[in-house]
Formats: C-alpha cells, structure tokens, sequence
C-alpha cells in the first residue's frame, strides 16, 4: 500500500526566505505527483502537476521536483510572503490517490 | 481505517444516463463536504463545495445543473452527474475537514466514472 509522508509537519519562516518542503511516497509506480494549497475549511488548490515522466515543474515563484526512482518530491517557495500561509499537500495518483498528511507553513511578516 | 467512503469506486455507463456517487464520514460528522474531479493528465480540481443543508457552491466552469449535489445529512453528500457523456469520464473525489474550518481533511478513495 502506498505511503505518503511529509516533512516537515509544520515550518515557520520569515517573510522573504526560500522554503523547501518535501514529500516522499513508497510505491514508485505512479501515474503523476501534485502539489496542493489547503486554507483552513476550504477544498484543495491545485499548485502543480508532475507526470511521472518529468522531473520538474514550475509555476511562478513555485517549483516542484520529482524523483520517482526515490520516491521523492521537493516543492520549493522562492521569496515566501505571508499570503503563502497555508497547508501543502503533495499526493500521488496510482490507481487511486494516496494523500500526505501535509505541512502547515506560517510567513512572518 | 478509512473515514471518508466513496461508493462505488468505478462505475460504467452508457452515454444520456445518470450516475449517482456517495461519499460518507464514516466516523465523524461533516458540515461541509469537496467534490474534486480529475481528467486523464491533468491536475485534480475542486468542483463543488457541499453544505449540509444549503445549496452547494459550484466553481467556475461546473454546470451545477449537469452536476447536482446534495448533503442531505452530516455524514452524506451524493454527486449527481446527469446526462452523462464521455467526456464526463473521470477521477472523482470527495473530501470532508474533521471539524468547522479544520486544517485536517480526510479524503474519499474515489470513484472512476468511465461513460461509453
């Protein structure tokens, strides 16, 4: 059974700082990794795709990273700002989507 | 154990026909339900917002009248996808936060809704 773990659980940074979370999953047969955003009592924002055939993908200040041969995936926060404040969500879709238990990161302005 | 259930997990059917996918809080209640959809290659993304009670929230670009939703109790939210058509075919996937504006969400397993 698939495994999805993040860490760390919880990262408080202050404004301005590059961040790097990470996620790593036991079963290296996936179809593709994403990353979401979580706001408390809200549904999931998509923050990027990666199919399992790349290796990164970027979108503005966000980039994300995927080793499959690891089980590893990397998001990165480039300048982070206090509207970034939230919980991070990488999942693995297999034949059916396997969640981490997310990072909760707080900005410091 | 799984707290959230989706039922069924794949389901066929013919094109103009309706589907019905339940999803549960097996173990808690929840006020406030998220339906997701996933096509082939592409991003998961939030489809609805299902309140107990009230009428759900649709995003932008959902037909609410081609996906009916309905929360009629604490522990149950039912996706309605009326008139089906191939392109409907997709990934779904409920989620419910254990409390009020809890941070803590549980995830459905869900359901492959594949239309001939």
């Amino acid at each position: 059974k698939q495994e999805v773990t993040q860490i760390p659980a919880a990262l408080s940074v202050p404004e301005g700082e590059n961040l790097v979370l990470n996620c790593s999953f036991t079963d290296s047969a996936i179809y593709n990794l994403q990353w979401f955003r979580q706001d408390p009592g809200k549904g999931l924002t998509s923050l990027l795709l990666i199919q399992s055939s790349q290796r990164e993908q970027t979108s503005g200040r966000l980039n994300a990273s995927l080793d499959k041969s690891s089980g590893r995936s990397t998001l990165y926060i480039a300048a982070s700002q206090p509207g970034d404040s939230a919980t991070y969500l990488c999942a693995v879709s297999g034949n059916q989507f396997y969640f981490g238990t997310g990072t909760s990161l707080t900005v410091i302005p | 154990g799984a707290v959230v259930s989706q039922h069924p997990s794949r389901v066929i059917c013919k094109s103009g026909t309706s589907v019905k996918i339940e999803c549960r809080s097996l173990d808690f209640q929840a006020t406030t339900m998220f339906w997701y959809r996933q096509f082939p290659k592409q991003s998961l993304m939030l489809m609805a917002t299902s309140n107990e009670g009230s009428k759900a929230t649709y995003e932008q670009g959902v037909e609410k009248d081609k996906f009916l939703i309905n929360h009629a109790s604490l522990t149950l939210s039912t996706l309605t996808v009326t008139s089906a058509h191939p392109e409907d075919s997709s990934f779904y996937i409920c989620s419910a936060p254990r409390s009020r504006g809890a941070d803590t969400q549980y995830f459905g397993p869900g359901t492959r809704l594949t239309v001939l």
